[in-house]
């Protein structure tokens, strides 16, 4: 089945600095790939996602890319802030989209230095 | 409009006790998802079902049990609770129209 490995599980960075989170899976047969951030003691919340017909997509600060040949993907934060310390995790499906089988990375605790 | 309602918030239990986690959700969403969250290991797939009547295993099934007899209902059971199963769980709930999962609160359950 498809494993999903996330690094690196802690990160910190002063304010206004970059911030990127990488993810590897195993299952070439994957082709969704969505960010969830958690803040502390609530739920995990979609922040972006990105198909595997697309390489780049972006958000505001936040970006996602995607290398299908290496299978790996990465969330990429910009002009970081204080609201955006908390976990983030990655997770990979197949299908056309999200069919409720979602396997996610391990998790990275971002803390944003003020 | 509530989204995804998970019920209880807290749970305490004794070794071989069994008790069900309930979750509902009121957008008519076709797939239904349980995960565990553990400190270091991310949210783990426990079991999903693309609908009514429609269950299936996901990366760790064992000492849990699953049922989908409506759209709106996905409730987990565990038979006999292990101080294993002592994790924070989430049910998610998503429909092919779209691409997000809807997390419920979460029930912390606690096997002593």
């Amino acid at each position: 089945g498809e494993n999903v490995e996330q690094h690196p599980s802690t990160l910190s960075v002063q304010e206004g600095d970059s911030a990127v989170i990488k993810c590897t899976y195993s299952d070439s047969a994957s082709n969704y790939f969505p960010w969830y951030k958690q803040e502390l003691g609530k739920r995990p919340q979609l922040i972006i996602d990105i198909r595997s017909n697309v390489g780049e997509k972006k958000d505001q600060r936040i970006a996602v890319t995607l290398n299908k040949t290496a299978k790996h993907f990465s969330l990429h934060i910009t002009e970081t802030q204080p609201e955006d310390s908390a976990v983030y995790f990655c997770a990979a499906s197949k299908g056309s989209g999200n069919t409720g089988k979602l396997i996610f990375g391990q998790g990275t605790t971002l803390q944003v230095k003020p | 409009n509530a989204g995804v309602t998970q019920t209880p918030k807290f749970q305490v239990l004794k070794t071989g006790q069994s008790m069900t986690l309930q979750c509902a959700q009121d957008m008519n969403h076709e797939y239904m998802s349980w995960y565990r969250q553990d400190p270091g290991m991310g949210l783990r797939l426990i079991h999903y079902s693309v609908g009514a009547g429609i269950t299936d295993q996901g990366e760790v099934p064992n000492g849990y049990n699953v049922s989908r007899s409506t759209t709106e209902d996905f409730p987990l059971r565990l038979l006999s609770a292990a101080p294993s199963q002592t994790s924070v769980y989430f049910c998610a709930s998503s429909t092919q129209g779209s691409t997000e999962a809807f997390f419920g609160q979460g029930t912390r359950l606690t096997v002593v």
